[in-house]
């Protein structure tokens, strides 16, 4: 089982300033890796999948990279609506489909 | 607009069956490979199960294989999980999720609102 690793569980950033989260996998899964974001009390929203597309309705200001094991999802200049905890999921080698256990953004 | 609406959750016994459904619309839901995923504080986000577009294929996580089991009714775009010897440690809430492009390859791209389901004494 392919384990994704997210860091730091916690960020603390200004509106407006730009945040980096981060994902690690046990094993590389290439590009097949998504990130999704999560409001309190609503499902996961896809954000980015192939590891660099946004997703449909996605602002520019989300961006993913990275390839193999070392992934990251930045937010440029954040706004009100990004905070939020944001999960990586990998759909490489399957099953099971993981998920990272989360970064919570939270305001500064 | 692609909506997917779940239904069956409560509380049931240790022990006990249920059976989660859900409604799709706005899409063609024959089309598309089907995946329930669950949510506790425990254990964050984790798949659960995996049928393919005409039900043909299903794959299982292996916390629930052998006691769950995953099926879909394409006349009435219906997808199903029946949960039977049910455990404590299978509260959650369950995601009924589309596979992006519809392929086992791909992220997640639409999820219902969820359904709670607990299993206590």
């Amino acid at each position: 089982e392919i384990v994704l690793t997210q860091s730091p569980a916690t960020l603390s950033v200004s509106p407006g300033e730009r945040a980096t989260l981060s994902c690690r996998a046990s094993q590389s899964v290439s590009t097949n890796l998504a990130w999704y974001k999560q409001k309190p009390g609503q499902a996961p929203r896809l954000l980015i999948y192939g590891a660099s597309t946004r997703a449909t309705g996605i602002p520019a200001r989300f961006s993913g990279g990275g390839s193999g094991t070392e992934f990251t999802l930045t937010i440029s200049s954040l706004q009100s609506e990004d905070f939020a905890v944001y999960y990586c999921q990998h759909y490489n080698n399957w099953p099971p489909y993981t998920f990272g256990q989360g970064t919570k953004l939270e305001i500064k | 607009q692609v909506q997917l609406v779940e239904s069956g959750g409560g509380v049931v016994q240790p022990g006990r069956s249920l059976r989660l459904s859900c409604a799709a619309s706005g899409f063609i839901f024959s089309s598309y490979a089907m995946h329930w995923v669950r949510q506790s504080p425990d254990k964050g986000l984790e798949w659960v199960a995996l049928i393919s577009f005409n039900g043909d294929n299903k794959y299982y996580a292996e916390s629930v294989r052998g006691r769950f089991t995953i099926s879909r009714d394409n006349s009435n775009n219906t997808l199903y999980l029946q949960m039977n010897s049910l455990r404590p440690e299978d509260t959650a809430i369950f995601y009924c999720v589309r596979t992006f492009g519809g392929t086992y390859f791909s992220a997640f791209d639409y999820w219902g609102q969820g359904i709670l389901v607990t299993v206590s004494a």
